[in-house]
């Protein structure tokens, strides 16, 4: 099972939008309605923000929004923010016989 | 609060046994699968497995089948990954993470456990 395809990295200007996009297959992410994404600080383990493609977890900011089309999934962080800068990781489940999870390949993500 | 602490940082050498730790609060422990992640330095994240400790029932990702063994005791709600002969190659920051939804690796996760495999 090969990891899911996102950019290495994305950058914007504070107060703009970016998107990390987060390309599987028909046996991942095209396959069911189960894509998350994880935001990783420096030296920090991995945050829940996005769930079930487009669900965010009590407390995360809802500049945060999730959505897929296809074999696509993407992240958008809306308002970017300095504290946004962070290691981004997409996460699908997978089921080939043996149920389990794929992640991507993660995006650094930097405010200009 | 839910919270996984994991046990700390491991130095062994190649050939050694391990086993790392990770103990779980602030919820019922029988009724959550509990996954194994791995982050080699400077890589992205690989999951390893999951163990349901209600019943030890186990699912590893086909790259792990046979290099590491899951198991959970539910009497003091700690998970364990553990390896028989480390590699160098082990070397790398290990994590817990709670499985809540079934699409989800993890929602909660623990702070890490960092491997180190050196000669």
């Amino acid at each position: 099972q090969s990891a899911l395809t996102q950019p290495a990295s994305v950058s914007g200007s504070p107060g703009q939008s970016i998107t990390i996009s987060c390309t599987g297959t028909s046996s991942d992410v095209g396959g069911n309605n189960y894509v998350s994404w994880y935001q990783q600080r420096p030296g920090k383990a991995p945050k829940l923000i996005i769930y079930d493609v487009t669900s965010r977890p009590s407390g995360v900011s809802n500049r945060f929004s999730g959505s897929k089309s296809g074999n696509t999934a993407s992240l958008t962080i809306s308002g970017l923010q300095t504290e946004d800068e962070a290691d981004y990781y997409c996460s699908s489940y997978t089921d080939n016989g043996t149920p389990f999870y794929v992640f991507g390949t993660g995006t650094r993500v930097t405010a200009l | 609060e839910v919270q996984l602490v994991q046990s700390g940082a491991e130095v062994k050498k190649p050939g050694e046994s391990l086993k790392i730790a990770c103990k779980a609060s602030g919820y019922i422990f029988t009724t959550y699968w509990i996954g194994w992640v791995r982050q080699m330095p400077g890589k992205g994240l690989e999951w390893m497995g999951m163990i349901f400790p209600a019943d030890s029932d186990t699912r590893y990702s086909p790259s792990f089948e046979g290099q590491v063994t899951i198991s959970a005791d539910m009497f003091i709600n700690t998970a364990y990954l553990q390896w028989s002969s480390l590699e160098a190659s082990d070397t790398a920051m290990y994590y817990c993470a709670r499985r809540a939804t079934f699409g989800t690796a993890g929602d909660f996760w623990g702070q890490g456990t960092l491997v180190t495999a050196s000669s």
